[in-house]
């Protein structure tokens, strides 16, 4: 079967950093997604990877291992703001998103 | 203006009765999708359409059918609703012309099934 797992709750303080992994099994691999989805909200899209390697936008950063079926996604100079539930997601062979069932991130001051 | 709209917002219902959620694009993209979420749990592809003539079921379409009535318009029906329907729905759109191939999402419909 298909399978993502991420933790289910973290927590961090404003101002820190913040890293929420990700791993997963599909059959096949087209790509990673980290999307943000705040409380009662729709997700918005945050990374795609689909080569090895890190890569930055600003205060956020995602990372893949494809060897691994390993993804973290990095969160800097946290805000409280960032308060939202991480979603990751694999694109399998088919092209179909396969869902994890996301990271309820907590900021406390 | 919103991108990717969904109506109603929030909806009550009976067990039973048929009801019809709907979602239309301003983002000229072929492919729509509709997931449910429920908590706790990954967000579940129910029906999905790659273009106007082209409907395929996801992992959970049981209970549900779909209507794409235009480019811009994707409809999911609960023919006869039941409470384990009870979820939050969004409708998503891609425009399957890159390898990303990113979804984009529209604001949800919480639907209670009593």
């Amino acid at each position: 079967g298909q399978n993502i797992d991420q933790p289910t709750e973290m927590t961090a303080t404003e101002g820190a950093i913040v890293q929420i992994n990700c791993t997963y099994q599909t059959s096949g691999f087209n790509g990673l997604f980290w999307y943000q989805q705040h409380a009662g909200e729709a997700p918005t899209f945050l990374s795609y990877n689909v080569l090895d390697g890190l890569e930055e936008k600003g205060r956020f950063s995602s990372f893949l291992s494809r060897s691994k079926g390993y993804s973290y996604l990095l969160l800097k100079e946290l805000q409280m703001k960032d308060s939202a539930s991480y979603l990751c997601a694999v694109m399998d062979s088919n092209y179909q998103l396969i869902w994890g069932a996301g990271t309820k991130l907590i900021i406390k001051p | 203006d919103a991108d990717v709209t969904q109506t109603p917002r929030n909806r009550i219902t009976k067990t039973g009765k048929r009801i019809m959620l709907e979602c239309s694009q301003t983002k000229g993209h072929d492919r729509m999708y509709w997931y449910r979420q429920d908590p706790g749990l990954g967000l579940r592809l129910i029906y999905y359409s790659f273009d106007v003539k082209d409907i395929n079921k996801g992992e959970i379409s049981d209970g549900y059918s779909v209507s794409r009535q235009a480019q811009a318009k994707f409809s999911l029906s609960l023919e006869s609703a039941i409470p384990n329907q009870t979820a939050l729905y969004f409708c998503a759109t891609s425009a399957g012309t890159s390898d990303t191939d990113t979804q984009y999402f529209g604001p949800g419909t919480r639907l209670t099934v009593l």
